[in-house]
């Protein structure tokens, strides 16, 4: 159980495009949802915050209109990458959590999705 | 703040040497969990434990076990008899207490750990 998938899991696009990005939790609800953005031979690090139904909270530095997330249900959570540029190219990694399940704090990850932009 | 140091950028051994992997976290709160992850080179996280700071005891399981020191401020994993595949990037973490369901997790900047043949 608890199982978090996302799709696509590598994509390339051109300079100037949008990318969509989105993060399924299979097997149960999860009430928060995290994306995070790893570069390559570094830390993930967290980009934004988002519970179903409300906007997300994004960490400084992160742009809230270039990176859109939407959490729509209790088992998606889409990123769009707007506009995307060669230094937007990064391994974004989703996870989910429910309370409750897997013990408190306890965060489910995705595969990734690698995304290269020429 | 959080703050999650992993010193040991990259570590190499040889197979079936022991291997210990240093993380040292900073917070305020006096309630808060700790993680290891396991990276292998297909990106995908694996979740390895998950301590409580009101648990101090030692954890064993298989080849891993973990030593956690409140005093120093430190959660050391040791890999003992070292295999190839234990060939990853490993990751300390740290994530506050909340009532929600989940907050957010600061991770260190992980340990390449090669394990030669």
């Amino acid at each position: 159980g608890a199982v978090v998938s996302q799709h696509p899991s590598w994509v390339i696009c051109k300079s100037g495009t949008s990318v969509k990005i989105e993060c399924r939790s299979l097997d149960f609800q999860a009430t928060t949802m995290f994306w995070y953005r790893q570069f390559p031979k570094q830390s993930l690090m967290l980009m934004a915050t988002s519970n179903e139904g409300s906007k997300a909270t994004y960490e400084q530095g992160v742009e809230k209109d270039k990176f859109l997330i939407n959490h729509a249900s209790l088992t998606l959570s889409t990123l769009t990458v707007t506009s995307a540029h060669p230094e937007d190219s990064s391994f974004y990694i989703c996870s989910a959590s429910v309370f409750g399940r897997g013990g408190k704090n306890e965060q489910f990850f995705g595969p990734g999705t690698r995304l290269t932009v020429l | 703040a959080q703050k999650v140091t992993q010193a040991q950028t990259e570590i190499s051994v040889v197979e079936k040497e022991d291997v210990t992997l240093d993380c040292v976290y900073e917070t305020r709160d006096t309630t808060y969990y700790l993680f290891w992850y396991k990276q292998p080179p297909s990106g995908e996280l694996v979740f390895l434990i998950r301590r409580n700071s009101f648990d101090e005891q030692n954890e064993i399981s298989g080849r891993y076990s973990w030593n956690f020191q409140k005093s120093t401020s430190s959660f050391n994993f040791t890999i003992t008899a070292s295999q190839v595949v234990d060939s990853a990037v490993y990751f300390c973490a740290l994530s506050e207490d909340e009532e929600t369901s989940g907050s957010r997790l600061t991770f260190g900047e992980g340990t390449q750990l090669t394990v030669n043949p």
